[in-house]
Order: structure tokens, then sequence, then C-alpha cells
């Protein structure tokens, strides 16, 4: 069964700052990754996604991810933070190639964003 | 840790039935629930918002009448797909958040493992 692990529960940064969001896997097939993103009071959002290609995936509002598959890794990264991302961020993992299959998702992440 | 218990995990229904999906918070109360759906090679899509109470908030393109959501109490919410067909076939997801916390900052977003219908 797959699994998905997320390495910080909160995180707090301030405007400006670097981000950079952990995320690990386990799996040993081929998988597709995803990284959602929740802002308060709001829906789950898609913010980017690996499906194959390119393991640096670009995605809205400035963030993108990497996939490193030695290390079964999908990190989230956004150079300059805004407050507006104060949001939770949720990392997702499903097996590739397979039709229908469970999607799980980590933990999730609280960012807060101070002004 | 808080759970989102979902039934069943996995179901194969004949086409023209109706197959009824549990979602229920384990140790804690959700006021709201969602439901989401997903189709192979494409990120989830969020159905809609299970309240408590009072009648489901469908996003827009989502059969209201196909896909019924009963959110009898703060800890079970159910998706009723009526009348199946193989273009139902999908992987759906409810998610809950912990009421009880002190601020939705605090308060995680807890997932159900998922229901994975296949329509024949």
């Amino acid at each position: 069964a797959q699994s998905v692990s997320q390495h910080n529960h909160h995180v707090i940064l301030s405007e400006a700052a670097s981000l950079e969001l952990g995320c690990n896997y386990s799996y040993g097939g081929t998988v597709n990754l995803f990284w959602y993103v929740q802002y308060p009071g709001q829906h789950l959002q898609l913010l980017l996604k690996y499906f194959s290609g390119d393991p640096l995936v670009k995605g809205i509002k400035g963030f993108e991810a990497e996939f490193i598959k030695s290390k079964f890794s999908f990190n989230l990264r956004k150079p300059s933070v805004q407050w507006s991302d104060t949001a939770e961020y949720f990392c997702a993992v499903n097996a590739a190639n397979s039709g229908y299959s469970t999607l799980t998702f980590g933990k999730g992440t609280m960012l807060l964003v101070s002004p | 840790g808080a759970v989102v218990s979902q039934h069943p995990s996995w179901v194969i229904c004949k086409s023209g039935t109706s197959v009824k999906i549990e979602c229920r918070s384990l140790d804690f109360q959700a006021t709201t629930m969602f439901w989401y759906r997903q189709f192979p090679k494409q990120s989830l899509m969020l159905m809609a918002t299970s309240n408590e109470g009072s009648k489901a908030t469908y996003e827009q393109g989502v059969e209201k009448d196909k896909f019924l959501i009963n959110h009898a109490s703060l800890t079970l919410s159910t998706l009723t797909v009526t009348s199946a067909h193989p273009e139902d076939s999908s992987f759906y997801i409810c998610s809950a958040r912990d009421i009880g916390l002190i601020s939705s900052y605090n308060s995680p977003l807890h997932f159900g493992n998922g229901t994975r219908l296949t329509v024949t």
C-alpha cells in the first residue's frame, strides 16, 4: 500500500521568505503526484501535478515542485511567499497507469504567512 | 488521532443500480464534509459540500438528482450514486474537518480512504 508523509504540520513564515514543504511517499511502482491547497473557508484546489516527463513541475500562483524519484520525494517550493499563501497544503499520490487507483493524502501542512 | 472512515472501499455494481457510500468521522464532529471524485489520470474534483442538517451545496456540472448527499448527523454523510452507469465508475473520496478545535487554523482536514466504484 502507498503512503505519504509530510514533514511539518505547521510552518510559519514572514512575507517574501522562501518556502519548501517536504513530501515523501512510499510505493514500489510508478506514481502520479499532486499538491493541493485549501485556503481558509474554501475548497481543495489543485496546485500542480506530476504524471510523467519533466520532473520539475510548475503550478499556479508561482508554486513549483520537483519529483526526485531516487528520494521518493515531491517537495513543494515557492521563492517568495505572500500573506495570501496562508493555507493548508496537501501532498497526494496514486499509482500510475492503474485506472481508478486509490488516492492517498498526506496529513497536510498548515502554512501561516505573517505580513 | 482523528479518523474519517469511508465505506465501502471498493464496490462493483451493475448498471442501473444505486450505490451508497458512507463517510464517518470516528472521534470528532464535522458540520461540513466534502465529497470529491477523481477520474483516471486527473486530479480531484470537488463534487459537493455536505452540510449537517441542510441541503448539500453542489458544484457546477454535478447532477444533484444523480449524486444524492445526506448529512444526517455530525458524524455521518452519505453519497448515493443513483442509477449508476459505467461512466460513473471512479474514485470517490470524502473529507471532514474537526469543528471541536479552537480555530480552523488548528483543525486539520481529514480524508477518508476513498471508494473505488466500478459499474459494469
